[in-house]
């Protein structure tokens, strides 16, 4: 069955990175690409990205570009999210998410929750 | 940001009918297919509803899904317990590039 396990809770700092993982199973992992989702406390849901784990070309919303980087790993079929100068508003829970391309994300992982904190 | 407008509730009665809208414009849901999206308490989403109306393998045929012009639509009929959750709709904007999703639905089980 398709799996995608995530890496586990982080509390940092503002200004610092943080970089989230996403381990896949149960498919073939450059087949698909993977999504980024969060979800702030209490609130909805928000698109960050996709990245082809194929060929690793990316589609980042604007919101995030220049500082969020999707990366993949296809010996590990790792998914890894690096969001930088972080803020306390990005404190969330962020989710990995199977996506083909011109489909809707619809595996999910876990979740993964970042604090930021002082 | 929330691009597509969702009440807040809804709500029911065990083996009613609920249905929740899902309003968004002709750069999303007037050009792309919508899917939705359900949120137990403390869990991953769960993808409910593809391609407007379409159900994934293993999800209960009391759930379908509609689209017309730029708002969709989902209903839930024979209200279980288990259906308490957030109810996300969704769809691709062509003019932001990215997935947008609705503002969410509580669904509660009278």
């Amino acid at each position: 069955q398709v799996q995608l396990v995530q890496s586990g809770a982080e509390v940092k700092k503002p200004g610092a990175s943080v970089k989230v993982s996403c381990k896949a199973s149960g498919y073939t992992f450059i087949s698909y690409g993977i999504s980024w989702v969060r979800q702030a406390p209490g609130q909805g849901l928000e698109w960050m990205g996709w990245i082809s784990a194929y060929l690793g070309n990316t589609n980042y919303a604007q919101k995030f570009q220049g500082r969020v980087t999707m990366t993949t790993d296809s010996s590990t079929s790792t998914a890894y999210m690096e969001l930088r100068s972080l803020r306390y508003d990005d404190t969330a829970v962020y989710y990995c998410a199977r996506e083909d391309f011109g489909e809707p994300p619809d595996y999910w992982g876990q979740g993964t929750l970042v604090t930021v904190s002082s | 940001q929330s691009v597509l407008t969702q009440p807040p509730s809804a709500s029911g009665t065990p083996r009613q009918r609920v249905t929740i809208s899902c309003s968004g414009s002709s750069s999303n849901i007037g050009r792309n297919y919508v899917y939705w999206y359900q949120q137990l308490p403390g869990t991953a989403p769960k993808l409910l509803i593809y391609g407007n109306s379409q159900r994934p393998s293993g999800v209960p045929d009391r759930f379908s899904g509609s689209k017309s012009d730029t708002s969709a639509s989902l209903a839930i009929s024979g209200l279980r317990s288990e259906d308490e959750a957030d109810y996300y709709c969704a769809a691709w904007d062509e003019s932001l590039s990215v997935h947008v999703f609705g503002t969410g639905t509580k669904v509660t089980v009278l």
